[in-house]
C-alpha cells in the first residue's frame, strides 16, 4: 500500500512566523505535489517536484518555497505565515508512468493533510 | 482555458443509485480520475478513464466521453458510509511539467439519507 504521512494534522501559528510542513512518502515516486483546499476554491497547486532538487510553481505559489533534497521527502515552507493561509494542506505522490498495463496513469496519492490555523 | 464543472452537492437516499456528472474544457486531455473525500480527511482514488466508455468497479462505475468532454460517477446501492465528496480531476499534459499536472473539480458534496 501506498502510504503518505504528513508531520502533523493540526497546526497553530501566529502570524509572522516561518512554519515547515514535510511530506514522506514511502513508495519511491518521483512526483510530489503540494496542494491547499479551501470551501468553495477546491484543490490548488502551490508547488510540485518530478525529481530530487527539482521543484517548479504551480497555480498558487506566492508567499510558499518547497524542498526536496530526497526522493522521499518534500517540504513546504511558509516564509513569514498570514492569516490568509490558514488552509488545510496536502501532500501527495504519485509514480511517473505507473499504471496497470503500462498506460501512464499516475494516480495521485494524498496524505492525510495538515490543517494550519495562523493566528 | 481550463474549467472542470461538476454540481456543488447532491442528495440522495440508501440503497438507491446516484449518478455525479463532470464535464471539463482543458487544452489537452490524457485521463479523467474520480476521488472520494471524507469531511476531514484526504481524497482517495475510485477510478481513471482514458478511454471512452464504462469502467465499472464493484457498486461504483464511472464513463468518459472525450468527444463531449464528459464523465460520470455512478454509485449503486448507496450506503450511508457514501456520504463524501466526489472529487473530478483532469490530467492535461500542457499543465504544468513535462508530465501533466492534474485540474481538479471543486467537488460534488453528496449527502445520502435513510
Amino acid at each position: 500500500d501506498v502510504k503518505v504521512t504528513q508531520s502533523s494534522r493540526y497546526l497553530v501559528k501566529r502570524t509572522g512566523e516561518k512554519v515547515f510542513l514535510e511530506c514522506v512518502q514511502d513508495m519511491d515516486h518521483e512526483n510530489m505535489f503540494w496542494y491547499r483546499q479551501d470551501p468553495g476554491l477546491g484543490l490548488r497547486l502551490i508547488y510540485f517536484s518530478y525529481d530530487v532538487k527539482m521543484k517548479e510553481k504551480g497555480d498558487i505559489p506566492e508567499g510558499y518555497s518547497v524542498s526536496r533534497e530526497k526522493k522521499e521527502r518534500f517540504s513546504l515552507i511558509l516564509e513569514s505565515a498570514s492569516t490568509n493561509q490558514t488552509s488545510m494542506y496536502l501532500c501527495a505522490s504519485s509514480q511517473y508512468g505507473g499504471g496497470p498495463g503500462g498506460k501512464r496513469q499516475e494516480t495521485q496519492y494524498f496524505g492525510p493533510g495538515t490543517r494550519l490555523l495562523v493566528l | 482555458g481550463q474549467n472542470i464543472d461538476q454540481p456543488t452537492e447532491m442528495t440522495a437516499t440508501e440503497g438507491a443509485i446516484v449518478q455525479i456528472n463532470c464535464t471539463y474544457q482543458t487544452s489537452g486531455f490524457n485521463g479523467l480520475f474520480w476521488y472520494q473525500q471524507h469531511a476531514g480527511e484526504a481524497p482517495t482514488f475510485l477510478s481513471y478513464n482514458v478511454l471512452d466508455g464504462l469502467e465499472e468497479k464493484g457498486r461504483f462505475s464511472s464513463f468518459l466521453s472525450r468527444s463531449k468532454g464528459y464523465s460520470y460517477l455512478l454509485l449503486k446501492e448507496l450506503q450511508m458510509k457514501d456520504s463524501a465528496s466526489y472529487l473530478c480531476a483532469v490530467r492535461d499534459p500542457s499543465y504544468g511539467g513535462s508530465q501533466g499536472n492534474l485540474i481538479f473539480g471543486k467537488g460534488t458534496k453528496l449527502s445520502v439519507k435513510p
